[in-house]
């Protein structure tokens, strides 16, 4: 298995403009998070999918974020628009369920918002 | 909120065996998970732990009480490749909380 696969591996953009992360989970997995690295707040959660369906989004930071999950192998992660602050390492994780079981993640997205 | 509480940082010598704490808070508690994240890279699963106890996996094991509210990681025979973050992380009903992660220096 291929593992998570998030594109793009970096991404740069001014501030202001729209940006899209993407993801693939593992086949067969079924739930799907989102996370967000820094190095002052950690790795926080964003929002998860179990069955292609948004079960917590209350880690999003606010109206300017959104995700989804249209079928079992893809999910996006918009920020619209972008601000500086929103500068971070973006992960995806995935797992065959939603309580007890690891999560894999995939290499994540570094994005940078000038 | 369920707030996770690990070293910033430890040092060890290459050989040595090293402990890293972590406290969670009780209430809502499912279970318990270590990762191991270097520089640059994603986390990857070390261990899980849901009932009291030890678990040994070669040369790391991890430990668990619940009553507590805590667990550490074990690291033995530490080899320089160890040098990582390694990352606490609380299961809470389907939330996986993460705690800062403690950034473990091995010296030669």
């Amino acid at each position: 298995d291929a593992g998570v696969i998030q594109s793009p591996r970096h991404e740069v953009t001014e501030m202001g403009q729209e940006v899209t992360l993407r993801c693939k989970p593992i086949s067969g997995h079924n739930s799907l998070f989102w996370y967000r690295q820094t190095m002052m707040r950690g790795l926080e959660l964003l929002i998860y999918f179990n069955n292609n369906v948004p079960i917590d989004d209350s880690g999003m930071p606010e109206d300017r974020f959104s995700a989804k999950m249209p079928n079992a192998s893809f999910s996006t992660l918009k920020i619209q628009p972008s601000e500086p602050r929103d500068s971070a390492v973006y992960f995806c994780a995935s797992s065959f369920s939603w309580t007890n079981e690891k999560l894999f993640f995939g290499s994540g997205t570094q994005l940078s918002v000038l | 909120g369920q707030n996770i509480d690990q070293p910033t940082e430890m040092t060890a010598t290459e050989g040595a065996i090293v402990q890293i704490n972590c406290t969670y808070q009780t209430s809502g508690f499912n279970g318990l998970f270590w990762y191991q994240q270097h520089a640059g890279e994603a986390p990857t699963f070390l261990s899980y732990n849901v009932l009291d106890g030890l678990e040994e996996k070669g040369r790391f094991s991890s430990f668990l009480s619940r009553s507590k509210g805590y667990s550490y990681l074990l690291l033995k025979e530490l080899q320089m490749k160890d040098s990582a973050s390694y990352l606490c992380a609380a299961l809470y009903g389907q939330n996986f909380v993460f705690g800062p992660g403690t950034r473990l220096s091995v010296l030669p």
